[in-house]
């Protein structure tokens, strides 16, 4: 089982729509998570960062923690093209360390 | 500012060649990472700096040697690389890394390396 999974997509979604992006992780002592978008040749930029169980919300972007089920969620509200990019989930663990998923890679079309 | 800085934006060399990377960042951060990431892979953690001592190494091999001269400066020293070292190297820097729950980390743009 690998440490940080989500679907790899291609997920494609119209332009106005909700973008639904998921990731669930192994080790039940991780504390932080993360979000990063990374467009083609660039490095990852951060997006949101949630703690807590349930909702943290920034303009279109929501993150969504659930402890217990091991899973967290980014939904993308008003989807532009410009949001076309792969979004790495990032979990913490209490030594610092940081995993990576392999990334979900989002087209939103015109 | 969150901005981590790094060069050179490429870099070629040859397997025989010794040459460094640099990373730089004046957030007042005091933990540092590097990062390699392949094509179409996430990142895959190489060193973490936390006040300038090296507190993880993933079992990287030797031919990488990484250096942390003060807070704010990072480098990678690589010697006798083999050609499946080409990919993207990521800096990374976080307020302390010392475990607390919320330790952003922000990347620099990376410098591509490409091995002959």
């Amino acid at each position: 089982q690998k440490e940080v999974e989500q679907n790899s997509g291609p997920l494609s979604v119209p332009e106005g729509a909700i973008a639904s992006l998921n990731c669930t992780y192994s080790d039940r002592g991780s504390q932080s998570f993360f979000w990063y978008r990374q467009y083609s040749g660039k490095s990852p930029e951060l997006i949101m960062f949630i703690y807590s169980n349930g909702d943290k919300e920034d303009g279109r972007f929501t993150a969504q923690l659930n402890k217990a089920s091991q899973y967290v969620s980014l939904l993308i509200r008003d989807s532009q093209p410009s949001d076309s990019a792969t979004y790495l989930c990032a979990v913490k663990r209490d030594n610092n360390d940081m995993r990576f998923g392999a990334g979900t890679r989002l087209t939103v079309k015109p | 500012d969150t901005e981590v800085t790094q060069t050179p934006k490429h870099l070629v060399m040859g397997m025989t060649n010794k040459k460094s990377l640099k990373c730089e960042q004046h957030m007042g951060h005091r933990a540092m990472y590097w990062y390699k990431q392949k094509a179409k892979k996430p990142p895959e953690l190489m060193f973490v700096y936390s006040y300038e001592k090296l507190s993880i190494n993933e079992s990287v091999p030797s031919r990488f040697s990484p250096e942390c001269p003060n807070s704010s400066l990072l480098n990678l020293h690589l010697h006798a690389l083999q050609p499946e070292d080409s990919a993207l190297y990521l800096c990374a820097s976080s307020q302390d890394g010392q475990g607390a729950s919320v330790d952003t980390q922000y990347f620099g743009p990376g410098t591509r390396l490409t091995v002959l």
